[in-house]
């Protein structure tokens, strides 16, 4: 079975400075990777996506992701944060032979000093 | 536009009632979904569907019922044997392709439901 780990519950950073967001997945295949962002009482949003070919993935909002097989790794990076990013982060994992399921992890609170 | 809607957005149920949430989507995907997300929680699967008059349980099915009617439709009820209902309820859709083309899901608004 698939599942997701997202070590840090919240993290608090300050305006402009860099945020990364841990996720380690464990599933037996290639898995399809995600990253989604929810702002309060709202659905979520895909941020980026991983399938397959380059390990480096950008997304919207100027997020980027790196797959790193080895280490069962998906981590979520952005060089310079904005108010505007204060958010749970939710990373997922997916696969065809799950038929297509989404796992998801416990997500990440983030919040933004000023 | 395309999109996913989810209504009501809140919703207020007496204890013993049922209440049916609803899910409609116009993108034209074969898979929907239902997930139940809890204070400080990720999301749980309840139920999906990947193609109409056709469903599974996820991790979390008892208590609820589901039907798939039309593509565009996925209705969630609640019963009165879901123990503990109060939470957000979401609802997802994604095509369902071939193996190898990863299917992102989208997800509607959500709605908020409230056992008084």
């Amino acid at each position: 079975a698939q599942s997701v780990t997202q070590p840090d519950i919240h993290i608090t950073v300050s305006e402009g400075a860099s945020l990364e967001l841990r996720c380690n997945y464990s599933y037996g295949a290639t898995p399809y990777l995600f990253w989604y962002v929810q702002s309060p009482g709202q659905g979520l949003q895909l941020l980026l996506k991983y399938f397959s070919g380059d390990t480096l993935v950008q997304g919207i909002k100027g997020f980027e992701a790196e797959f790193k097989r080895s280490q069962s790794s998906f981590n979520l990076r952005k060089p310079s944060v904005h108010w505007s990013d204060a958010a749970e982060y939710f990373c997922a994992v997916g696969a065809w032979a799950a038929g297509n399921k989404l796992t998801f992890g416990g997500g990440t609170r983030v919040l933004v000093k000023p | 536009d395309g999109g996913i809607t989810q209504s009501p957005k809140y919703l207020f149920r007496k204890e013993g009632q049922n209440v049916t949430l609803s899910c409609e989507q116009n993108l034209n995907h074969d898979a929907m979904y239902w997930y139940r997300q809890d204070p400080g929680q990720g999301l749980r699967l309840i139920y999906y569907s990947q193609i109409v008059n056709d469903f599974q349980k996820g991790d979390i099915a008892e208590g609820y019922s589901v039907s798939r009617e039309k593509k565009e439709s996925f209705p969630l009820t609640v019963t009165s044997a879901q123990k503990n209902p109060t939470a957000f309820y979401l609802c997802a859709s994604s095509r369902f392709g071939t193996s190898g083309s990863g299917n992102e899901q989208f997800f509607g608004p959500g709605t908020r439901l409230t056992v008084l």
